[in-house]
């Protein structure tokens, strides 16, 4: 079955970067984009870009240009996000999804940003 | 850039009844439009797309409909599971509503 797995929770200090991955499995990696959404404690969903694995081009949200990067390892079927500059508004969980349609959604990864 | 607005915030209802939640467009979005069900501790899960397509596996009990700026989810009889949060999304700029709760009453 098509599964999106996610890495583990980070904790991260003011001003460091955090990387986040997002391993697919049961399609074929490269016909889909992968899109990365971010959910604050107790917020709504906040769209950050897309990835398209076979070219390897990007579009972010105007919120995260400059701060944002988005890369795949089409080898093993794994995107990528780094988030640069962190503060702790950037405390949130990181989801990745698949396709135009954002179906289905990794499991999500906690990040914790904090001194 | 496109804003959508979702309405109500909270919407109170007990399991048989019909629930409506809306979400309206700052401009036309033609069809381009998805709802996504999201339940606590969880992540979302993919409802409607292209205004009013169900997803796989989604029951019939759930429906899609408008274009343009105006667009409506609704949930025939409410399911004890159904108690959500709901987002829209739209593909002209990939941003989310703000969400509507429904919540048991």
């Amino acid at each position: 079955q098509v599964q999106l797995v996610q890495s583990g929770a980070e904790v991260k200090k003011p001003g460091a970067s955090v990387n986040v991955s997002c391993k697919a499995s049961g399609y074929t990696f490269t016909a889909y984009y992968i899109h990365w959404v971010r959910q604050a404690p107790g917020q709504g969903l906040e769209w950050m870009g897309w990835i398209n694995p076979n070219s390897g081009d990007t579009n972010f949200a105007q919120n995260f240009q400059g701060r944002v990067t988005m890369t795949r390892d089409t080898s093993i079927s794994t995107a990528y996000v780094e988030l640069s500059r962190l503060t702790s508004d950037d405390t949130a969980v990181y989801y990745c999804a698949r396709g135009g349609n954002l179906s289905p959604w990794g499991q999500g990864t906690l990040v914790t940003v904090s001194s | 850039e496109i804003v959508l607005t979702q309405s109500p915030a909270t919407l109170s209802l007990s399991p048989g009844e019909r629930a409506t939640l809306s979400c309206r467009a700052s401009q036309s979005v033609s069809r381009s439009l998805a709802w996504f069900q999201q339940k606590p501790g969880q992540a979302p899960r993919l409802l409607i797309y292209d205004a009013s397509n169900r997803a796989t596996g989604i029951p019939a009990r759930f429906s899609g409909s408008g274009s343009g700026t105006d667009f409506t989810l609704t949930i025939s009889s409410l399911e004890p599971e159904d108690f959500a949060v709901y987002y829209c999304q739209q593909r002209s700029n990939w941003l989310f509503g703000q969400g509507t709760r429904l919540e048991i009453k």
